[in-house]
């Protein structure tokens, strides 16, 4: 089993609407969780971290759900400048804290 | 500031031969890392480098060697290169291992072993 999973789509999304989508992770010692965008053939850049009590960045909204070991995260009013993929990330101590990446879930806006 | 740089973008190998691939950043980072990146599967750390002087192994160390030259510049150098190599690889750097730390990538290098 994959240490971080997520679903990799895509996730067809028309303009405005809202999009959702989970990632699991296997290790419950996981301290740490972020969700990176990547852009096509571009570099992973951060997207934001994912704090217990849930955090939102403008129209992002991401959650942590420790008991049943996956985070969230929710795009409302999607645009199309928000195409990319995903990607789901955990670090723990154990692993000196460094971190690893799912496979990413792809999300395409259409007008 | 630059940022993450990394050379060359695109490179083409035939099975057997050497290469190094060069990095380097300009936000004094202490800690700095190597990554490939294959369909379907994520990031996966090769190496990686808490500080200056000390290198350790990630996820997928074999067939590769790393360099922490100074500060600014961590290379990975591919002895014998295989089409398991074949690959898109990034560098990576943060003010410190782990955490609630931001790694900031390079734009990668794109690796065909033939």
């Amino acid at each position: 089993r994959k240490e971080v999973e997520q679903d990799p789509g895509p996730f067809n999304v028309p303009e405005g609407a809202t999009v959702a989508f989970n990632c699991t992770y296997s290790n419950s010692a996981s301290q740490s969780f972020f969700w990176y965008r990547q852009d096509c053939r571009k570099e992973p850049k951060l997207l934001m971290s994912v704090y217990s009590s849930g955090n939102e960045d403008g129209r992002f909204t991401a959650q942590l759900n420790r008991a049943s070991q996956y985070i969230s995260l929710l795009i409302r009013d999607s645009k199309l400048s928000d195409s990319a993929t995903y990607l789901c990330v955990v670090s723990f101590k154990a692993a000196g804290n460094k971190l690893t990446f799912g496979g990413g879930t792809r999300v395409l806006v259409k007008p | 500031n630059a940022g993450v740089t990394q050379t060359p973008k695109f490179q083409v190998l035939k099975t057997g031969q050497s290469m190094t691939l060069q990095c380097a950043q300009d936000m004094n980072h202490n800690s700095m890392y190597w990554y490939r990146q294959d369909p379907g599967m994520g990031l996966r750390l090769i190496y990686y480098s808490a500080s200056e002087g000390t290198t350790d192994k990630g996820e997928v160390p074999n067939g590769y060697n790393v360099s922490r030259l100074n500060k600014r510049e961590f290379s990975l150098r591919l002895e014998s290169a295989a089409p398991s190599q074949t690959s898109v690889y990034f560098c990576a750097s943060s003010e410190e291992v782990g955490g609630a730390d931001t790694q900031y990538f390079g734009p990668g290098t794109r690796l065909t072993v033939l």
